[in-house]
């Protein structure tokens, strides 16, 4: 099992491009979860997704939007990318559909930096 | 808000010895209290989970208590090892609700030889 994967693992933007983080996980999992993790801010949630179907914002969501496509994906796009959005991204899955009652099982991360 | 404070953002310990790792939470009443270990470049890990009816939970060298009315839980490493160099996380988790997950900034421990 590969786990959590996520596409790609750097990107670099200008000011006002647009892009798609891709996110897969193999186990089945019901919940899936977006965070973007900065110097001295720690791990925030930006949207989640109890289940297929259903997604929710979180903690930071502004400028973002997320698709759960299935299942196994969960993707999150920036419309219009600012500086303020360079960050190591985390996506993460877990079994139950209760938020966070199970262990999370986070991707490698995707490291973005908007010029 | 909610709010949660790990005790520092830099942790160094001898090799040989326990380290203790403090998570303070506040405006919250979790049913669980989970602890993660990140390495640098990589995505978090899960270690342990505490459930708020459990006072102490333990696996192989380390062991996490959760004290409800202190609303604070300590995550302890004995003997430790070079190889416990890490960055550790905790998030205190409420059971129901809307409430967002909320991750601690973690504690840099260094276990030096």
């Amino acid at each position: 099992n590969a786990g959590v994967t996520q596409t790609p693992k750097f990107q670099v933007l200008k000011t006002g491009q647009s892009m798609t983080l891709q996110c897969a996980q193999d186990m089945n999992h019901n919940s899936m979860y977006w965070y973007r993790q900065d110097p001295g801010m720690g791990l925030r949630l930006i949207y989640y997704s109890a289940s297929e179907g259903t997604t929710d914002k979180g903690e930071v969501p502004n400028g973002y939007n997320v698709s759960r496509l299935n299942k196994r994906e969960f993707s999150l796009r920036l419309e219009s990318a600012a500086p303020s959005q360079t960050s190591v991204y985390f996506c993460a899955s877990s079994e139950g559909r209760q938020r966070g009652y199970n262990e999370q099982f986070f991707g490698p991360g995707t490291r973005l930096t908007v010029l | 808000s909610q709010k949660i404070e790990q005790n520092s953002e830099a942790l160094n310990i001898q090799e040989g010895k326990t380290a203790t790792l403090t998570c303070n939470y506040t405006n919250y009443s979790p049913a669980y209290l989970q602890w993660y270990r990140q390495d640098p470049g990589r995505g978090p890990v899960f270690l342990l989970l505490i459930r708020e009816n459990e006072k102490e939970k333990r696996k192989e060298r380390l062991k996490v208590t959760f004290d409800t009315t202190l609303k604070q839980s300590l995550f302890h490493i004995t003997a430790s090892q070079p190889a416990d160099s890490a960055t550790y996380l905790c998030a205190p988790l409420v059971y129901s609700g809307n409430t967002p997950l909320v991750f601690g900034k973690g504690t840099r421990l260094s276990v030096i030889a």
